[in-house]
């Protein structure tokens, strides 16, 4: 079984401070890494998927990288607002297989 | 609006039953799945299917079966011999690999 960290686990920042974390995955058999926001009480939507060792990709105030060289993706927000409050999962695909997912960080963001 | 439909929200079974999950969807993905969430752990695969008439089972199928007798369909039963099966269930579809999965709201499964 595939393996995909997330770290922190969680996290608490004050509105207005920008965060960051990380998704760690085998860097082997690369196919397509995946970001997800999962808000309490609704299902989880998809916010970013990358495919190419290098990506950037940016919606709002969130963006991502990758490297999958050395098996990682970065997950920023730029000042965090309370609506930022979620669960953010990456999941991982290697050649043929379905997506793994991690544990996910859960992010509070305290106005 | 296009999406997908997981029905019931909360569901309780008595031991020894089997329950059938529904889940629906009218976004024409061809690729559906069933996850399990547990307090503290991540998304778990328990079945997915590719194409109508085609499944396979993830990492932790025992104790579920599955069926795709039609692209919008992919209900998930679980059985008496699942022996944990107070969890909260989610399904998903997929145009394909690198595209984002889309989530159903979820159905919460307890024991009475």
């Amino acid at each position: 079984i595939l393996n995909v960290e997330q770290s922190p686990q969680s996290l608490h920042v004050q509105e207005g401070d920008s965060t960051n974390f990380t998704c760690s995955f085998p860097s082997s058999n690369f196919y397509a890494l995946h970001w997800y926001r999962w808000e309490t009480a609704k299902s989880p939507e998809a916010l970013f998927v990358m495919t190419l060792n290098g990506d950037e990709k940016k919606k709002g105030r969130i963006s991502a990288t990758l490297n999958t060289k050395e098996g990682y993706s970065y997950l920023y927000i730029k000042g965090s607002q309370p609506e930022d409050s979620a669960t953010y999962l990456c999941a991982f695909i290697a050649g043929n297989t379905p997506l793994v997912f991690g544990k996910g960080t859960r992010l509070s963001v305290i106005a | 609006d296009g999406g997908i439909t997981q029905s019931p929200k909360y569901l309780f079974r008595k031991e020894g039953q089997n329950v059938t999950l529904s889940c629906e969807q009218n976004l024409n993905h061809d690729a559906m799945y069933w996850y399990r969430q547990d307090p503290g752990q991540g998304l778990r695969l328990i079945y997915y299917s590719q194409i109508v008439n085609d499944f396979q089972k993830g990492d932790i199928a025992e104790g579920y079966s599955v069926s795709r007798e039609k692209k919008e369909s992919f209900p998930l039963t679980v059985t008496s011999a699942q022996k944990n099966p107070t969890a909260f269930y989610l399904c998903a579809s997929t145009l394909g690999v690198n595209q984002p999965q889309h989530f159903g709201d979820g159905t919460r499964l307890s024991i009475l």
